[in-house]
């Protein structure tokens, strides 16, 4: 079935280190990709989204590129900062139906 | 503003009792979600609802029940059925169109319930 698979955490980086945290998807048809965050005690917000194969989302210094070939959609950033502590999540939309398939998460720690 | 708004944030019940999580959504979103989410854990859908009076179970539906009676309001009980209530339970909106990438979803801030 379709389903998402994201690295296990925690990731603990120090601040301004490069930031990657993979995400794959399993999925028929031609699914629309997304990243949420979600800071301590809060909901979840949308991060980016890709729509179609070789699509960029990006926001806030996060970028991720959906690609089919190897059905990937990894989220990278240049410099991390304390303030990007958080648990990010990987999920995917299919046009069967609207509803989100989500990864586990993610929980990344930045030192100072 | 708009946005979903969850009441209580944090919210305490005795075993045997049931509670109702309050989720209002102005955004004017036709679906509607829960999640309960567990520390650590990912998100588990308990119901979902994508037209007033319309209403579908989730992976985790037993021991909840919701209402849709309005387009802005999906309310959750959870039952004495439930027989670890204890969790971080998050409200959801979107729209429904026919194309995937509009299937976004809005979330409100969460509802902290614990057992005690």
């Amino acid at each position: 079935g379709d389903s998402v698979t994201q690295m296990e955490g925690p990731v603990t980086l120090s601040e301004e280190a490069f930031l990657t945290i993979n995400c794959t998807y399993t999925a028929t048809g031609y699914p629309s990709l997304f990243w949420y965050v979600q800071y301590p005690g809060e909901g979840l917000q949308l991060l980016l989204k890709a729509t179609k194969a070789d699509d960029k989302g990006s926001n806030k210094g996060f970028e991720a590129t959906y690609r089919k070939e190897t059905t990937s959609f990894h989220l990278e950033k240049g410099s991390v900062q304390v303030s990007d502590s958080a648990v990010y999540f990987c999920a995917l939309s299919l046009d069967s139906n609207y509803q989100l398939i989500w990864g586990a998460g993610t929980k990344l720690i930045i030192k100072p | 503003d708009g946005g979903i708004t969850q009441s209580p944030k944090y919210l305490f019940r005795k075993e045997g009792q049931n509670v109702t999580l309050s989720c209002e959504q102005n955004l004017n979103h036709d679906a509607m979600y829960w999640y309960r989410q567990d520390p650590g854990q990912g998100l588990r859908l308990i119901y979902y609802s994508q037209i007033v009076n319309d209403f579908q179970k989730g992976d985790i539906a037993e021991g909840y029940s919701v209402s849709r009676e309005k387009k802005e309001s999906f309310p959750l009980t959870v039952t004495s059925a439930q027989k670890n209530p204890t969790a971080f339970y998050l409200c959801a909106s979107s729209m429904i169109t026919g194309a995937p990438s509009h299937n976004e979803q809005f979330f409100g801030p969460g509802t902290r319930l614990t057992v005690l």
